[in-house]
């Protein structure tokens, strides 16, 4: 299987805590993205990160990227209760497909 | 925007039924979109690409005959789950693929409908 995996499996922590997801792939990549779901929902797009970039910033989201370990982590800061939801990675070794994660439960707690 | 609904949200059938999800790009043509199916608390797999005009690729391990594609527009693909059975139960997600360029910037990204979950009794 191409599936990357995703650590930690499940994250809990309190309101305004930074929360960490790693992120690990098999293959080579154009690019990765990393996507939210709430619980029975769809996906939100979050962040794409070419892979010529090593890091990238979006509002309380930073990514990394490093394509010699073939891993790439999701950092997310001063963290709110709303950003409760499954956290995924997914990875486009071509142009067409996207390979998804494992992924992370992240519950943040008031 | 790049906005992809899905018809209908839940669906409930008896076994043996065949089941029709609708996915529609609502304001891109979209000449690729993508199937996948989710297990509870589990990963999405991708199930098959459906290309517009053309047969779908499915994936290894997914029964095309159970598992219908049609791509007939720009903005409309389906999946027929056939003689469905409890174990088809699942949420069932598409997306649709939005690439061009823009100046000298090439774009390719997949824009993801709500899912539909589909419970088999």
């Amino acid at each position: 299987s191409q599936q990357g995996e995703e650590d930690p499996q499940a994250l809990s922590i309190q309101e305004g805590e930074n929360a960490t997801m790693n992120c690990s792939y098999k293959t080579s990549i154009n690019n990765l993205q990393w996507y939210r779901q709430n619980s029975g929902r769809g996906l939100v797009h979050l962040i794409l990160i070419r892979s010529n970039e090593r890091e990238k910033h979006s509002g309380r989201l930073r990514v990394t990227l490093d394509t010699s370990k073939k891993s790439s982590s999701l950092l997310i800061t001063a963290s709110r209760a709303a950003d409760t939801a499954s956290y995924f990675c997914a990875t486009a070794p071509d142009f067409q497909k996207l390979v998804f994660g494992t992924g992370t439960r992240l519950l943040v707690s008031p | 925007g790049a906005v992809v609904s899905q018809h209908p949200s839940r669906v409930i059938c008896k076994s043996g039924t065949s089941v029709k999800i609708e996915c529609r790009s609502l304001d891109f043509q979209a000449t690729t979109m993508f199937w996948y199916r989710q297990f509870p608390k589990k990963s999405l797999m991708l199930m098959a690409t459906s290309n517009e005009g053309s047969k779908a690729t499915y994936e290894q391990g997914v029964e095309k005959d159970k598992f219908l594609i049609n791509h007939a527009s720009l903005t409309l693909s389906t999946l027929t789950v056939t003689s469905a059975h409890p174990e088809d139960s699942s949420f069932y997600i598409c997306s649709a693929r939005k690439a061009g360029t823009s100046g000298s910037y090439s774009y390719n990204e997949q824009f993801f409908g709500p899912g539909t979950r589909l419970t088999v009794l």
